[in-house]
């Protein structure tokens, strides 16, 4: 148990749904991000937020709109995606940005997308 | 651009062996390495950060060393075993904040 939980676990959506995916963290971090893991690909940064302020939108399509309310959740709300969009969606924290001694990432076990 | 290149064929060794893996990057200064375990359908697991400035780090059965002239990491996991077998991501970052980017990771199998 890393103290960063995703749902749903698994989710299937058709091109014109909206859905949105959800993230808690119970580690009194100060940072949340979205990543995307394709298959055999490396994880893409899609979003970090410091203090509940976004500061990265690493080019993610407006299809994809992130929100946190606050510093321990962090939801993606998904519409007309398309079906190369299909992966693994992992939400992750870390204590703060950037400390300077180098952060380490906790990992929720993610939300396996399909979009059909 | 910058790059990580990790062993995209998989790994297989008999348990008790040394179990040696590859991160390798180009266009690319990195302050600080790290290392994450990821089984399947969970997400990544840190294990190691080494920085810059350490040429290698220790952790139990786990060693990590950083060569930033080879630009280079490897990954050792001594007397390896069957529990050990997961996908081994590298990740870097040169600002010690959230620019980490990482490697496609390489499967690594210890069989009994």
């Amino acid at each position: 148990e890393t103290g960063v939980t995703q749902t749903p676990r698994h989710l299937v959506m058709g091109m014109t749904n909206k859905k949105s995916l959800k993230c808690e963290q119970h580690l009194g971090h100060n940072a949340m991000y979205w990543y995307k893991q394709s298959a055999k690909k490396p994880l893409e940064l899609m979003f970090v937020y410091s203090l509940e302020e976004r500061v990265e939108n690493n080019s993610v399509p407006s299809r994809f709109s992130p929100e946190c309310p606050n510093s321990s959740h962090l939801f993606l709300h998904l519409h007309t995606l398309q079906p190369e969009d299909s992966a693994l969606y992992l939400c992750a924290s870390s204590q703060d940005l950037s400390n300077g001694e180098g952060e380490k990432l906790f990992f929720g076990s993610g939300t396996q997308l399909s979009v059909l | 651009s910058q790059k990580i290149e990790q062993n995209s064929e998989a790994l297989n060794i008999q348990e008790g062996k040394t179990a040696t893996l590859t991160c390798n990057y180009t266009n690319y200064s990195p302050a600080y390495l790290q290392w994450y375990r990821q089984d399947p359908g969970r997400g990544p697991v840190f294990l190691l950060l080494i920085r810059e400035n350490e040429k290698e780090k220790r952790k139990e059965r786990l060693k990590v060393t950083f060569d930033t002239t080879l630009k280079q990491s490897l990954f050792h996991i001594t007397a390896s075993q069957p529990a050990d077998s997961a996908t081994y991501l590298c990740a870097l970052d040169r600002t010690g904040g959230f620019k980490t980017i990482f490697g496609a990771g390489t499967r690594l199998f210890v069989k009994a």
